[in-house]
């Protein structure tokens, strides 16, 4: 079954605004991370939270994460249209070296 | 560039070919990974070497047949594929540590379409 998914689906804001997205998971995990793919392109890693951290920044980006309600949140302060792309929220157990994906949220910022 | 490249950038086969994708770290990393990217669908993890040893084989098609001669390469070889195999296959290496699972850096992918 997947175990990350994002919400929501797709998102169209305006450059200078902040983009939220959110991540729920099923089970227990060692750490949630986040990647962006550009159309056609492959997967690039943004952010790693661990299990035992609240909250992480990254130039322009925040995660947080709720173990308690399984979810996950990157947020992505004043938005440029560079930043249009496709995110992804990745699940580690570590019990071995997977991921597992969600089926991504296509951003796009307008102009 | 993420230090990790894959060839063909594009392949266009029919059903009865044999082809290979090819796929190489620069990063000195101990595990590699292929998966599958469809349509509206989350990205599907078809294999996972670990040491050159394969762990993970997640109910693939036979006619998928992965090869890790070492740490630093993976082939996917073809054959006899179906269209609904059309898709974009993405490479992927990590360091794994006590088996956690941490980055992974992704190459750019092989979009295949099969006739």
């Amino acid at each position: 079954s997947q175990q990350g998914e994002e919400d929501p689906q797709a998102l169209s804001i305006q450059e200078g605004e902040n983009a939220t997205m959110n991540c729920s998971y099923k089970t227990s995990i060692n750490n949630l991370q986040w990647y962006r793919q550009n159309s056609g392109r492959g997967l690039v890693h943004l952010i790693l939270i661990r299990s035992n951290e609240r909250e992480k920044h990254s130039g322009r980006l925040r995660v947080t994460l709720d173990t308690s309600k399984k979810s996950s949140s990157l947020l992505i302060t004043a938005s440029r249209a560079a930043d249009t792309a496709s995110y992804f929220c990745a699940t580690g157990t570590g019990a071995n070296s997977k991921l597992t994906f969600g089926k991504g949220i296509t951003l796009s910022v307008r102009p | 560039e993420t230090g990790v490249t894959q060839t063909p950038r594009h392949l266009v086969m029919g059903m009865t070919n044999k082809k290979s994708l090819k796929c190489e770290q620069h990063l000195g990393h101990n595990a590699m990974y292929w998966y599958k990217q469809s349509a509206k669908k989350p990205l599907e993890l078809m294999f996972v070497y670990n040491f050159k040893e394969q762990t993970e084989n997640n109910s693939v098609p036979s006619r998928f047949s992965p090869e890790c001669p070492n740490s630093s390469h993976l082939f996917l070889h073809l054959h006899t594929l179906q269209p609904e195999d059309s898709a974009l296959y993405l490479c992927a290496s990590s360091q794994v540590d006590r088996g956690t699972t941490d980055t992974q850096y992704f190459g750019p992918g092989t979009r295949l379409t099969v006739l």
